[in-house]
């Protein structure tokens, strides 16, 4: 399988707090997407970051990428309660746009 | 991007019957796909629509299994035929808007259950 995994699996911080979920894939790729996941609807699509990119930011999130380690990082700084979800990396490594997901991480937001 | 209904959203079968998912979109995009996520598990591509002709099926998936159509530019259906239990899943279609837009949007799934 080329699923990526992701770590941790679980994850449960206070309000306020930043959150960093990581991501290492196995494969080359063209670009990686961060999703989330509301109590298993659809994909909220956050941020895309393509493999010249090292670092993006969009609002509170914060997304590095090292194609040299295979890996990729979410950081989501002061965090709130609606933030608690599911997080999907997914990787596109060419042809077709197909997307390989990672194992996600079920974040948890305490007030 | 785009907006994304399937229907149904969720639905309860009985094994050995077929259920057709519908997926539309509000406007004309160039890629769509089609996705399981078992219960408690990530997402896994099962195929890509093309309009007008035959889907792509990845590696574990086929045709007489999974029926996919895409008559035009805004919608798509999967079959999922035959259903056991262990095709109980959410199903999931997304899109790309645009050649060389590699973001890709996800309708709201449809959830599964077969008995």
């Amino acid at each position: 399988s080329q699923q990526g995994e992701e770590d941790p699996q679980a994850l449960s911080i206070q309000e306020g707090e930043n959150a960093t979920m990581n991501c290492s894939y196995k494969t080359s790729i063209n670009n990686l997407q961060w999703y989330r996941q509301n109590s298993g609807r659809g994909l909220v699509h956050l941020i895309l970051i393509r493999s010249n990119e090292r670092e993006k930011h969009s609002g509170r999130l914060r997304v590095t990428l090292d194609t040299s380690k295979k890996s990729s990082s979410l950081l989501i700084t002061a965090s709130r309660a609606a933030d608690t979800a599911s997080y999907f990396c997914a990787t596109d490594a060419g042809g077709g746009n197909k997307l390989t997901f990672g194992t996600g991480t079920q974040l948890k937001v305490e007030l | 991007s785009a907006v994304i209904s399937q229907k149904p959203s969720r639905d309860i079968c009985q094994r050995g019957t077929s259920l057709t998912i519908q997926c539309q979109v509000d406007s004309q995009v160039t890629m769509m796909f089609w996705y399981r996520q078992q219960p408690g598990q990530s997402l896994t591509l099962i195929a890509t629509a093309n309009q007008g002709s035959e889907a792509t099926y990845e590696s574990g998936f086929v045709i007489d299994k999974f029926p996919i159509s895409r008559p035009n530019l805004t919608f798509s259906t999967l079959t999922v035929s035959n259903m056991s239990p262990e095709d109980s899943s959410i199903y999931l279609c997304s899109v790309t808007v645009a050649t060389g837009r590699e973001t890709q949007y996800f309708g709201p799934g449809t959830r599964l259950l077969v008995l």
